[in-house]
């Protein structure tokens, strides 16, 4: 079946410091993959998505690299700040029904 | 303001009693879907809709029902509600749903406890 999961329950990383939470996929369908920030209370919110014909995207701060030979996707955040703290989910996206499938979450804890 | 505004944010209730949550979006999204986020498995689609008058089933339906008869609101209704279905639920929209680079958009979502 599909399943989308994350490698680390929990990532602790000095402020300042690079942060890369990574995500294993099963299912090659999918045309996107995403990454979504959530703090505490809120909602899901998007950061960056690469679509499966690329390996590498930028963002401000954040890269996504997608590797689809072993099905696995990172998320790097550069300059690891407070405000980064939060759950991090990896998601997949079908293009037909835009359905996504979510990873489990790693939770990023930034030390001063 | 873009947003995606989910009520109530909070709700105790009893077995049985029918109850509806109730979502919205100001940006014109076709694409809206309802979500379950439970511990240890992650966020869950329960419903989704591509466009008025067009819903169909996630991966949990049972238990629930929506509607689309407007773009703006899809209200998530659970007509006999089971203390299995307590969980904090998301709703989420987006500009469509196929071609893909849309990303959705979360409300900030509605915990339910049903006892």
């Amino acid at each position: 079946g599909e399943s989308v999961g994350l490698h680390l329950p929990t990532l602790s990383v000095q402020e300042g410091d690079n942060s890369i939470i990574n995500c294993a996929y099963s299912n090659s369908a999918s045309d996107y993959f995403i990454w979504y920030k959530q703090e505490s209370g809120k909602g899901p919110q998007f950061i960056i998505d690469i679509r499966s014909n690329m390996d590498k995207r930028q963002g401000q701060r954040v890269t996504v690299l997608l590797n689809k030979t072993v099905k696995h996707l990172s998320l790097q955040i550069a300059a690891t700040q407070p405000g980064d703290s939060a759950v991090y989910f990896c998601a997949e996206r079908s293009s037909n029904t835009g359905k996504l499938i979510f990873g489990q979450g790693t939770t990023l804890q930034v030390k001063p | 303001e873009a947003q995606v505004t989910q009520n109530p944010r909070y709700l105790i209730t009893v077995t049985g009693k029918k109850l509806t949550v109730t979502c919205s979006q100001n940006m014109n999204h076709e694409y809206m879907s309802w979500y379950r986020q439970d511990p240890g498995l992650g966020l869950r689609q329960i419903y989704y809709s591509m466009n008025v008058e067009v819903t169909d089933k996630g991966d949990v339906p049972e238990g629930y029902k929506v509607s689309r008869k407007e773009k703006r609101n899809f209200p998530l209704i659970l007509e006999s509600p089971s203390p299995n279905q307590t969980s904090l639920y998301f709703c989420a929209s987006s500009l469509w749903a196929a071609g893909g680079g849309q990303p959705q958009h979360f409300g900030d979502g509605t915990r339910l406890s049903i006892l």
